[in-house]
């Protein structure tokens, strides 16, 4: 299995973007990128995922360099209400039941 | 959002009592899990389902069972709670086929304190 590790925190500015780095230096050729947030007292919740490059969507972009061996999730102009827990998981492919882990995740505190 | 339904969502019970909880969803999605959360843990997994009556141990499998009669509801037991299965308790679900690799939908939580 594909352990991941994170920075433990983070701090940051209203307005600034926000990169979170990721590694997973045994990741199998098979396993996509996932990235979650959690607020308190709620269950994380789905951010972007990606295999390899880059992906964006209207929350976050995600950078995956050719080795696959680490990814940075980016926050643009992060405002307060971005306060969270962010996780980076390393996913099962489709139609395997694999276990899924999560490490501790990181904490970023979003400042005014 | 996905139709996941953890109950109860707040439960104290004292030491050496069987405790259950209930993961109840309506997406007919294949695959289920527990997960726990301490402070300093982040999540870690009990059990997961890939199907009814298909379950595996995950991380931090004793003192836990699971059990599932029917796609929609996964049911995790502490036979007898200890004080350090104090946490709080989330089930999740996924779908091969919901376009996402992998990706987990995750229920509200339950809180559960055993004193």
């Amino acid at each position: 299995l594909a352990k991941t590790t994170q920075p433990i925190s983070m701090d940051s500015y209203e307005g600034q973007e926000v990169n979170i780095t990721c590694s997973h230096n045994n990741i199998a050729t098979n396993d996509y990128i996932t990235w979650y947030q959690q607020f308190p007292s709620q269950g994380p919740r789905f951010i972007i995922q990606g295999y390899k490059t880059k992906v964006t969507n209207e929350v976050a972009s995600l950078f995956i360099p050719a080795d696959r061996k680490s990814s940075t999730l980016s926050l643009p102009r992060v405002s307060l209400s971005d306060t969270a827990v962010y996780y980076c998981l390393v996913a099962l492919p489709a139609g395997s039941a694999r276990q899924l882990t999560f490490g501790s995740g990181t904490q970023l505190t979003v400042l005014p | 959002d996905a139709g996941i339904t953890q109950s109860p969502r707040h439960k104290v019970t004292e030491t050496g009592t069987p405790v259950t909880l209930r993961c109840h969803q309506t997406e007919n999605h294949r695959y289920m899990y527990w997960y726990r959360q301490d402070p300093g843990h982040g999540l870690r997994l009990i059990h997961y389902s890939y199907g009814v009556k298909d379950t595996d141990k995950g991380e931090v499998s004793d003192g836990y069972s699971v059990s599932r009669s029917k796609t929609e509801d996964f049911l995790l037991t502490l036979e007898s709670a200890t004080s350090s299965q104090t946490s709080v308790y989330f089930c999740a679900i996924s779908d091969p086929g919901s376009g996402r690799t992998g990706e987990l939908f995750f229920g509200e939580g339950s809180r559960l304190t055993v004193l």
